[in-house]
């Protein structure tokens, strides 16, 4: 039973760019969630995806957005990349059941230049 | 608002050594959901408990066991007998018992166990 996989591991991109980041939650999840989590920090809640569609949103800017496919995959996007925008990117998964425990997966590393 | 506070920046042990992380939360919820999460220097946050905040039965899996604290709104994790393998950054967290809502974490506290 595969669990969350992200691509790519790691990503460097330089300022003003835009960059798309890859997550496949794991088997019988249906809800995909994403943080980003800065150095020596605690992950932060961007957004989380559900059939399809956005359902929740943390304090982030219209830079990010992301996408939901129908066997659930979510993407990750982020426009015009800030220094600060340097962070790892965690994809998490789990139901849509109010007591599903989130799955994390192994996050992708996002330097800006 | 909900706000997870991990006091501890890093800790150091010496293997065999027990280890205690605290982690005190804030919540206006009535019901919600505790988490520890262990963070080894790969990345990836592997989970180690749920629980409910109507449970205020205490918790052992092998080494690990929590000690969750409902009026001091604590939930301590302690380690015992620490081993070099349990080095990683932990981090607790919260979120409300309604919905697939976010978990909001705390800023994590580095283990490092020396051998």
């Amino acid at each position: 039973d595969a669990g969350v996989t992200q691509s790519p591991t790691h990503l460097i991109k330089t300022r003003g760019q835009q960059v798309t980041l890859r997550c496949s939650p794991k088997s019988g999840h249906d809800t995909v969630s994403w943080y980003q989590q800065a150095l020596g920090q605690g992950p932060q809640f961007i957004f989380q995806y559900y059939e399809e569609e956005e359902r929740q949103r943390g304090n982030f800017p219209d830079r990010f957005s992301g996408h939901q496919f129908p066997n659930y995959s979510s993407e990750l996007n982020v426009n015009a990349l800030l220094l600060g925008d340097s962070a790892l990117y965690l994809c998490a998964s789990s139901t849509a059941e109010s007591t599903d425990t989130q799955y994390f997966g192994p996050g992708t590393r996002l330097t800006v230049l | 608002a909900q706000k997870v506070t991990q006091a501890q920046t890093e800790i150091s042990v010496v293997e065999k050594e027990d280890v205690t992380l605290d982690c005190v939360y804030e919540t206006r919820d009535t019901t919600y959901y505790l988490f520890w999460y262990k963070q080894p220097p790969s990345g990836e946050l592997v989970f180690l408990i749920r629980r409910n905040s109507f449970d205020e039965q205490n918790e052992i899996s092998g080494r690990y066991s929590w000690n969750f604290q409902k009026s001091t709104s604590s939930f301590n994790f302690t380690i015992t007998a620490s081993q070099v393998v349990d080095s990683a950054v932990y981090f607790c967290a919260l979120r409300r018992h309604s919905g697939n809502t976010p978990l909001v974490f705390g800023k994590g506290t580095r283990l490092s166990v020396i051998a």
